[in-house]
């Protein structure tokens, strides 16, 4: 696609229950990142791929985050028993492969989640 | 390590004045630097970045920053505002060296253009 698509945009769920979010990077784009932004924040790193793989999963904030990104191109961040603290926005980014001077990396619409 | 701090939460300015949004940054290697802007409902767009080489970097819709690395400052400017520049704007830090593009973005300003 033109850009980066991410379904659903919003979604609202009850405590405790598991969600998935979607992430569509743009075509080509080897590198996906996720982001949460809560409310009057910056956006927070979460994971980044590079391929297939969890290159830096350092920003997950616990165990019942998890993301995949089984074939290189479409990625999936799941979040069991949630809470309403997760309540946020769920950005993603893709971008080229980092190299030297290669730094741009374009941002989805994001998933606004709301746990209730 | 890396953070990056945006100095006024909100701004506000009248058509045609000066914008100037803040951002102070800390960096344990030399830093690449990008200011995004957050219409509402909307995604992040890249305006402007710094890499390397020349300091004053133009970026879109007339925007324009400084790297001033003694300062550790990426101050974002506009020399006169448009209604159409109400969004929220982000600035954001990353590693230079190209292992990562991961951001590390600051709480963000809010600019409001009195007409």
């Amino acid at each position: 696609g033109a850009g980066v698509s991410q379904t659903p945009s919003n979604k609202v769920t009850e405590k405790g229950k598991y969600v998935e979010l979607r992430c569509d990077p743009i075509s080509g784009h080897t590198a996906l990142y996720w982001y949460r932004q809560s409310l009057g924040q910056g956006p927070e790193f979460l994971i980044y791929f590079q391929g297939t793989g969890a290159a830096d999963d350092s920003g997950l904030p616990n165990d019942r985050f998890f993301a995949v990104r089984p074939e290189g191109s479409v990625s999936t961040l799941k979040i069991q028993r949630t809470e309403r603290g997760d309540s946020a926005v769920y950005l993603c980014a893709s971008s080229l492969t980092p190299s030297q001077g290669n730094t741009e990396a374009f941002f989805g619409q994001g998933t606004r989640l709301t746990v209730v | 390590a890396q953070s990056v701090t945006q100095l006024g939460s909100h701004v506000s300015v009248s058509e045609g004045a000066l914008v100037l949004l803040r951002c102070n940054y800390s960096s344990s290697v030399p830093p690449y630097l990008f200011w995004y802007v957050q219409y509402p409902n909307q995604g992040l767009q890249l305006l402007l970045k710094y890499t390397t080489g020349a300091t004053l970097v133009k970026g879109i819709n007339g925007f324009e920053a400084e790297f001033k690395k003694s300062e550790t400052s990426f101050h974002l400017t506009k020399p006169s505002a448009h209604m159409s520049d109400a969004a929220e704007y982000f600035c954001a830090v990353s590693g230079h060296g190209g292992a990562t593009n991961k951001l590390i973005f600051g709480t963000g300003t809010l600019l409001a253009v009195q007409p």
